[in-house]
């Protein structure tokens, strides 16, 4: 089993839709990261966070360490919001201290 | 906007062939990484660096390697490319982990296919 699990794997929306992209870990973190991957490969990262709530325009990302689970937020989504969107975690132990664990992705399109 | 560069964005070379992928940062980043991604597929860790004459194997084995001779410049090599090496490989840096929060920034890929 994946370190790290999202959901749902694949999401299609109509343009203006409040989206919800779930991720769920299983390791002790740091801090976890919100990416989205356009088409072309590029990465940007969206969110980092270890605790609370963070929001940047129409996107909102909650964090609940004791459930180890993380939720991403689009609100009034539009057809350039579609792209991979991928959540991964930072141990907090170990050698490898500060390294990123990836989830699989969710694959969004919203539709115009 | 990330400053931190890789080139080629995409390459296509034959089976045995030297390839080396370049990538640089001028963010003055200590850390930096290498990921492997096949389509469809998670991330996968291959090399990272701790700064200059620093380097370690990621989670994923490969048989590229990696060098650090400069804070800003982080190449891997494939001293002899195959097939089973076709993928994206992305560069990230960050600061060290303990001085910040850890912000991961990311190249746009080189995509390569072995013939």
């Amino acid at each position: 089993k994946n370190e790290v699990e999202q959901s749902p794997q694949n999401l299609t929306a109509q343009e203006g839709e409040f989206i919800t992209i779930n991720c769920s870990y299983s390791v002790g973190i740091s801090a976890l990261h919100w990416l989205q991957q356009h088409p072309g490969g590029g990465i940007v990262s969206l969110f980092m966070l270890s605790s609370g709530k963070k929001k940047h325009g129409r996107l909102i990302a909650t964090i609940n360490i004791q459930e180890k689970h993380s939720s991403l937020h689009i609100t009034a989504s539009h057809p350039r919001d579609s792209a991979v969107y991928i959540c991964a975690v930072s141990r907090n132990y170990g050698g490898s201290q500060g390294n990123l664990i990836f989830g699989k992705g969710t694959k969004l399109s919203v539709k115009p | 906007e990330a400053d931190i560069y890789q080139t080629p964005r995409y390459l296509v070379i034959g089976t045995g062939k030297k390839i080396t992928l370049e990538c640089s940062q001028t963010m003055g980043h200590d850390k930096m990484y290498w990921y492997q991604q096949d389509p469809g597929m998670e991330l996968h860790l291959i090399h990272y660096s701790y700064g200059v004459n620093s380097t370690e194997k990621g989670d994923l084995s490969s048989e590229s390697t990696v060098s650090r001779i400069r804070t800003e410049h982080f190449p891997l090599t494939l001293e002899s490319a195959r097939p089973s090496h076709t993928s994206q490989y992305l560069c990230a840096s960050s600061e060290l982990w303990f001085r910040t929060t850890g912000e991961l920034f990311f190249g746009e890929g080189s995509r390569l296919t072995v013939l």
